[in-house]
């Protein structure tokens, strides 16, 4: 398997931009995780999916910020309008299950810097 | 607030000596749990999980888990200087997904 694609590889955009971040799982993975990664918060969950349907999206910073997933294969998260705060590495994570014991997969990431 | 904790460093260990990075959690409902490491620019990596109370090792690294202190471990023997990265230690029960600390950074010095 390819394992979690993710893109773009960089983003630079410039502040009140919509963002589009995408994200494909690995197949057979039921969860999907998107989280956003600073130096000064390290790791947050934004928003998880099971079976494409959101499960927790407590994490979603403020209403800027949506997330969706299709179908199985493809999820996207978008930020608009984007502000410099913003500016991060964006992960996305799949899972055989939740509680797995296999852990979560990552992406490469997404570093997005809004200017 | 479900919280999981690591000492940011840098921890600085030289070649050939034992790393020892630490993680303490608040959820005592947590199962289980991962080490994960992450190169500067890369993605976290998983390195090891363990959800018994005890020591289980692979290879140059042993996790040590004691539920009744809440409290992980992740032992490197034998450090090499491409061990030099940051160490996430994540703990998730069966219900809920994983909290992350924010990572030790290692240094092995040649």
């Amino acid at each position: 398997d390819a394992g979690v694609i993710q893109s773009p590889r960089h983003e630079v955009t410039e502040m009140g931009q919509e963002v589009t971040l995408r994200c494909k799982p690995i197949s057979g993975h039921d969860y999907l995780f998107w989280y956003r990664q600073t130096m000064m918060r390290g790791l947050e969950l934004l928003i998880y999916f099971n079976n494409n349907v959101p499960i927790d999206d407590s994490g979603m910073p403020e209403d800027r910020f949506s997330a969706k997933m299709p179908n199985a294969s493809f999820s996207t998260l978008k930020i608009q309008p984007s502000e410099p705060r913003d500016s991060a590495v964006y992960f996305c994570a799949s899972s055989l299950h939740i509680g797995s014991y296999s852990g979560y997969t990552f992406g490469s990431g997404t570093r997005l810097t809004v200017v | 607030q479900k919280e999981v904790e690591q000492n940011s460093g840098p921890l600085s260990v030289p070649e050939g000596a034992i790393a020892s990075l630490n993680c303490t959690y608040s959820d005592r409902g947590s199962q289980s749990f991962f080490w994960y490491r992450q190169y500067s620019g890369k993605s976290p990596e998983l390195i090891m999980f363990i959800y018994s109370n005890g020591d289980k090792e692979d290879g140059r690294f042993t996790a040590q888990l004691n539920k009744a202190s809440q409290y992980v471990s992740l032992l490197i023997r034998d450090s090499q200087p491409s061990d030099s990265a940051t160490y996430l230690c994540a703990g998730g029960g069966s219900q809920g997904n994983l909290i992350f600390g924010k990572g030790t950074k290692l240094s092995v010095k040649p």
